[in-house]
């Protein structure tokens, strides 16, 4: 089955600095999300993007896409140590199930 | 709204010993998803529900698992003869469906002594 897996695995970096963690999945996707977890508990979602957009925004977020190389991005621009977080992608495949899967996340630490 | 509670927050067991993890999903939402996460790994699937179809058992990782969703609302996981393997977060979500944003419950994180 098609797994998003997220890239790199951790992230540590200097608040006011811009994070970015990456996503590739196996087969064809209707859409792509990202998650945030803080502390192992319930995920929080942040952005879906469809197969049929390049790029999207929210706030200081920006994901993009290229169904091509079957990746996507996350950019967290002016990070705060309230970013830290575990970051996931999750894919929901273009025909059948409506499960979609998760990839095992990027652990971010912003430090003040 | 309220969001998806699930509860207890917390539970220690013995291992051998049956739990059962409750789940309530946000009032109107059809779907309604088990996951599992173990310490630093990524999110597995367990068992889904949608509507009044059959669920989608897949994911379960052995006969000692099962789910029911009562009334097309809240939902119970239970555990039977638990292992210490089973120790994990289990997370619950919903949606209205179809491939959109799921909600996610606090989780329960269950350890088996």
């Amino acid at each position: 089955s098609q797994q998003g897996e997220e890239d790199p695995q951790a992230l540590s970096i200097q608040e006011g600095e811009n994070a970015t963690m990456n996503c590739s999945y196996k087969t064809s996707i209707n859409n792509l999300q990202w998650y945030r977890q803080n502390s192992g508990r319930g995920l929080v979602h942040l952005i879906l993007i469809r197969s049929n957009e390049r790029e999207k925004h929210s706030g200081r977020l920006r994901v993009t896409l290229d169904t091509s190389k079957k990746s996507s991005s996350l950019l967290i621009t002016a990070s705060r140590a309230a970013d830290t977080a575990s970051y996931f992608c999750a894919t929901a495949a273009s025909g059948g199930s409506y499960i979609p899967t998760f990839g095992r996340g990027t652990s971010l630490i912003v430090h003040p | 709204g309220a969001g998806v509670s699930q509860s207890p927050s917390n539970k220690v067991t013995e291992k051998g010993k049956d739990v059962e993890l409750r789940c309530d999903p946000i009032s109107g939402h059809t779907a309604l998803y088990w996951y599992r996460q173990s310490l630093g790994q990524g999110l597995e699937f367990l068992i889904y529900f949608q509507g009044n179809s059959a669920p989608d058992k897949s994911g379960l990782p052995s006969d000692r698992f099962s789910a029911e969703r009562t009334g097309g609302s809240v939902s119970t996981l239970t555990i039977q003869r638990t292992q210490q393997e089973d120790s994990a977060v289990y997370l619950c979500a919903s949606n209205n469906g179809g491939r959109y944003e799921q909600y996610f419950g606090p989780g329960t994180r269950l350890t088996v002594t």
